[in-house]
């Protein structure tokens, strides 16, 4: 398997424009999670989704920020509009259950710049 | 509510010298917990987990830890470090599908 998908890997936009992530999870795998790493905060889960449904979103940061599974193998993460403070490497990360409790592989990560 | 502190933020060793990464988790319920490399610029990738069975974990790479619930830790442990071993390394927690990291121990092998 070719592991999860991220793309881009880097992302350089200004301010204010719109800024979409894109992740293809693990085939097979029923949860998928949305990461943010920054040296100030650390690595912190904006949203995960379980069989394409949203669980829990508390982690994520503003109104700016939107996540959508159209479907198991695709997931996206939108800023609009994006801010500097948005800068930060993005991880996606998936799992399945009968690989036990909570086992996450994580993607490459993309490594955002907002001018 | 559960959460991990690293004990060390940064940790230098010399090649062929042992490695110790200290972890200290807060748990509600019967925890997971893992450890977890970050090599630069890349993603994260799992060492090694403990889901109550035997409390001696051994990883990949010839890293291992123990849990000892009396004491609340799951240090990290390897003999002998290489050179490719430097990376950040996160003790990870949980007692759902939410993992909850540690703020991360920075590892820098000397030759």
């Amino acid at each position: 398997d070719a592991g999860v998908i991220q793309s881009p890997r880097h992302e350089v936009t200004e301010m204010g424009q719109e800024v979409t992530l894109r992740c293809k999870p693990i085939s097979g795998h029923d949860y998928l999670f949305w990461y943010r790493q920054t040296m100030m905060r650390g690595l912190e889960l904006l949203i995960y989704f379980n069989n394409n449904v949203p669980i829990d979103d508390s982690g994520m940061p503003e109104d700016r920020f939107s996540a959508k599974m159209p479907n198991a193998s695709f997931s996206t993460l939108k800023i609009q509009p994006s801010e500097p403070r948005d800068s930060a490497v993005y991880f996606c990360a998936s799992s399945f259950w009968l690989a036990g409790p909570n086992e996450q592989f994580f993607g490459p990560g993309t490594r955002l710049t907002v001018l | 509510a559960q959460s991990v502190t690293q004990l060390d933020s940064h940790v230098s060793v010399s090649e062929g010298t042992p490695v110790l990464l200290r972890c200290n988790y807060s748990s509600s319920y019967s925890p997971s917990l893992f450890w977890y490399v970050q090599h630069p610029n890349k993603g994260l990738q799992l060492l090694l987990k403990y889901t109550s069975a035997a409390t001696l974990v051994k990883g990949i790479n010839g890293f291992e830890a123990e849990f000892k619930k009396s004491e609340t830790s799951f240090h990290l442990t390897k003999p002998s470090a290489h050179m490719s071993d430097a990376a950040e390394y996160f003790c990870v927690v949980s007692d759902s599908y939410k993992l909850s990291f540690g703020a991360g121990t920075t590892v820098t092998v000397r030759a």
